[in-house]
């Protein structure tokens, strides 16, 4: 079974600094996805940023990037330019694709609370 | 729909109730998934759907909990006799293909 551990209970940054919310997770598959969501106190899972395994380059969407090591088993995700609004939980996630490519389950962190202070 | 809605959005019962948290996701998506997310923690698998058929329920914590897809379309979990353990965020998500997931806000669920 797949593990992903977020060792940071909670973060804070100051408003248009970098921050970085670590993840690890433990595996034996060597095909699978990585994610980074974004829980606002309006409950919803934000998609933030996704990773394939078997490509080498790191994600990238706007302000946020992935440092992805696989060999470490590390997923850790870097906000640059921090704003107010990234105030939320981040989870970590996991999911192997089933037999044939169709989507999956998810396996989460128990997150990381990042406060963005003006 | 333009999202996946969930209703309703908070839910208080008594202990021993039973109650039925419904999904509507987003038209035409496939698959459709339901997770548990306790106070503090992340979410958890429950159960899975492809269109009408639960593909994999090994998440569902105890015979008191049951999902159903009747038509491919709108979800309705149903939890029997509740118990305090089961207070929790209830999470359903829809998929058209692959791995883009649509969460909806969840129904807050308190037992009593």
């Amino acid at each position: 079974a797949q593990t992903v551990t977020q060792s940071q209970p909670e973060m804070s940054v100051q408003e248009a600094e970098t921050v970085t919310l670590s993840c690890t997770y433990d595996t034996s598959e060597s095909n699978y996805y990585l994610f980074w969501y974004k829980q606002p106190p309006s409950r919803q899972m934000i998609l933030v940023i996704r990773q394939e395994a078997y490509k080498q380059q790191n994600a990238t969407e706007n302000r946020f990037s992935v440092n992805f090591q696989k060999a470490a088993k590390s997923f850790s995700l870097k906000i640059s330019d921090s704003q107010l609004g990234d105030t939320a939980m981040y989870f970590c996630a996991f999911m192997k694709p089933s037999f044939g490519g169709s989507n999956y389950k998810l396996t989460f962190g128990k997150g990381t609370l990042l406060t963005v202070n003006p | 729909g333009a999202g996946v809605s969930q209703s309703p959005r908070y839910k208080v019962a008594k202990r021993g109730q039973d109650v039925a948290l419904r999904c509507d996701p987003i038209s035409g998506h496939v698959s459709l998934f339901w997770y548990q997310q306790a106070l503090g923690q992340g979410p958890e698998f429950l159960t899975y759907f492809q269109n009408e058929a639960q593909l994999d329920k090994s998440g569902l914590p105890s015979d008191r909990f049951f999902a159903e897809r009747p038509e491919g379309s709108v979800s309705t979990l149903k939890i029997q006799r509740t118990q305090q353990e089961d207070s929790a965020v209830y999470l359903c998500a829809s998929s058209l293909t692959g791995y883009g997931y649509t969460f909806g806000s969840g129904t807050r669920l308190t037992v009593v």
